[in-house]
């Protein structure tokens, strides 16, 4: 069974700082990636989705990449904004839609 | 705009209610999931549907039902057999079902659900 595991659970930048979340997975064998951000008490937001066939995809000052054969996914966010703190998850998509936990971001200015 | 409706957003229950979370959405998704979201936990799969009048049983589908009469329309009940109900719920939708291999997921806003 698929697991997906978010490390660190939490992490506190300051403004302006670049910063890696990172998502791991067991079974490489997946069909696509999803980033999320969720904010307190909200819904989630699709911010990136990778299929297998790819390596990266970018949206403003979001570069999230896929190395499915270590089973990792990196999410780059540059220039970090307190706009930008959130829960941040990951999930991939064999058979079903796993999920991790998420780590909480605060950017503090 | 397209998008995913749940209501209410707020839910209290007393114990032995049954409660029903609406969940609509006007994107002609075919599929429709539901969610449970735990501190500290991924999300979790109670039902999902990838066609009008057929669903399926999640991860964690005991003390909980569903219907999917309308491909819009997509509630959930949660029954008072569900033992430990308070959670925030949420629900999804993608064009495709879990056979979609593209499968991009949006969700809605979700409905935190109480027990008194």
């Amino acid at each position: 069974k698929q697991e997906v595991t978010q490390i660190p659970a939490a992490l506190s930048v300051p403004e302006g700082e670049n910063l890696v979340l990172n998502c791991s997975f067991t079974d490489s064998a997946i069909y696509n990636l999803q980033w999320f951000r969720q904010d307190p008490g909200k819904g989630l937001t699709s911010l990136l989705l990778i299929q297998s066939s790819q390596r990266e995809q970018t949206s403003g000052r979001l570069n999230a990449s896929l190395d499915k054969s270590s089973g990792r996914s990196t999410l780059y966010i540059a220039a970090s904004q307190p706009g930008d703190s959130a829960t941040y998850l990951c999930a991939v998509k064999d058979n079903d839609m796993r999920f991790g936990a998420g780590t909480r971001l605060t950017v503090k200015p | 705009d397209g998008g995913i409706t749940q209501s209410p957003k707020y839910l209290f229950r007393k114990e032995g209610q049954n409660v029903t979370l609406s969940c609509e959405q006007n994107l002609n998704h075919d599929a429709m999931y539901w969610y449970r979201q735990d501190p500290g936990q991924g999300l979790r799969l109670i039902y999902y549907s990838q066609i009008v009048n057929d669903f399926q049983k999640g991860d964690i589908a005991e003390g909980y039902s569903v219907s999917r009469e309308k491909k819009e329309s997509f509630p959930l009940t949660v029954t008072s057999a569900q033992k430990n109900p308070t959670a925030f719920y949420l629900c999804a939708s993608s064009i495709g079902g879990q056979g979609y291999i593209t499968g991009e997921l949006f969700f809605g806003e979700g409905s935190r659900l109480t027990v008194l």
